[in-house]
């Protein structure tokens, strides 16, 4: 059981260029969010999705595209990499089941450099 | 959505009890207090949640105050590998998407 998978690890991108996120999880969860994390500050939210087929933005939506097509899987774009984004991004996965509540799995980050 | 202040750093020695405070004044009825920790730069680990009651999992314990304004994760025999930072969260209400909107954390540091 791999639990999120995030792919790549690393990457470094040139200003301008474009580049998805992959997101993977094997636990059929229903909701799947996107985050940010730079240097010193907590995660925010970039988009997050409650089902197949349905995304909503966080609160850092801007310069990024997501696509929910299999319930397994979250794709993160950045269409034209700028020099703010470059930062850790986390994806994460959680399933709500009736009244009760679970915690949410965390991926172990991806790790974004913009030159 | 409802924001958390918690104390920027802490410092714990090893084996004694961390007591991490955390304030939610604002949190909504429905609002769940989730707590989580980051080591390094790794993925956040979830440690414990609660909406009205106290609880408790074989990581730590988890005190909410009676008006829900705030709580206290008590991580009862803390050791070095604790030390990480940890996050205090009031996570959205599912039918709302169920976020999990984070603030700036406590850096807890424990010494032997």
């Amino acid at each position: 059981n791999a639990g999120v998978t995030q792919t790549p690890k690393f990457r470094v991108l040139k200003t301008g260029q474009s580049m998805t996120l992959l997101c993977a999880q094997d636990m059929n969860h229903e909701y799947m969010y996107w985050y940010r994390q730079d240097p010193g500050m907590g995660l925010r939210l970039i988009h997050y999705s409650v089902g197949e087929g349905t995304t909503a933005k966080g609160e850092v939506p801007d310069g990024y595209n997501v696509s929910r097509l299999k319930k397994q899987n979250f794709l993160l774009g950045l269409e034209s990499a700028a020099p703010s984004q470059t930062s850790v991004y986390f994806c994460a996965s959680s399933y709500p089941r009736g009244g009760i509540q679970y915690g949410y799995t965390f991926g172990s980050g991806t790790r974004l450099t913009v030159v | 959505d409802a924001k958390t202040t918690q104390p920027t750093s802490m410092d714990c020695a090893e084996g004694r009890a961390a007591n991490l405070p955390c304030n939610h004044s604002t949190i909504s009825g429905n609002e769940y207090v989730y707590w989580y920790r980051q080591i390094h730069s790794q993925g956040p680990q979830y440690i414990i949640h609660g909406l009205k009651n106290n609880e408790t999992n074989e990581m730590a314990s988890l005190i909410i105050t009676e008006d829900r304004k705030s709580s206290t994760l008590i991580l009862p025999h803390a050791t070095l590998r604790d030390t990480a930072v940890y996050y205090c969260i009031v996570r959205v209400a599912y039918n709302q998407g169920g976020k999990l909107i984070f603030g700036q954390g406590t850096e807890l540091s424990v010494k032997p």
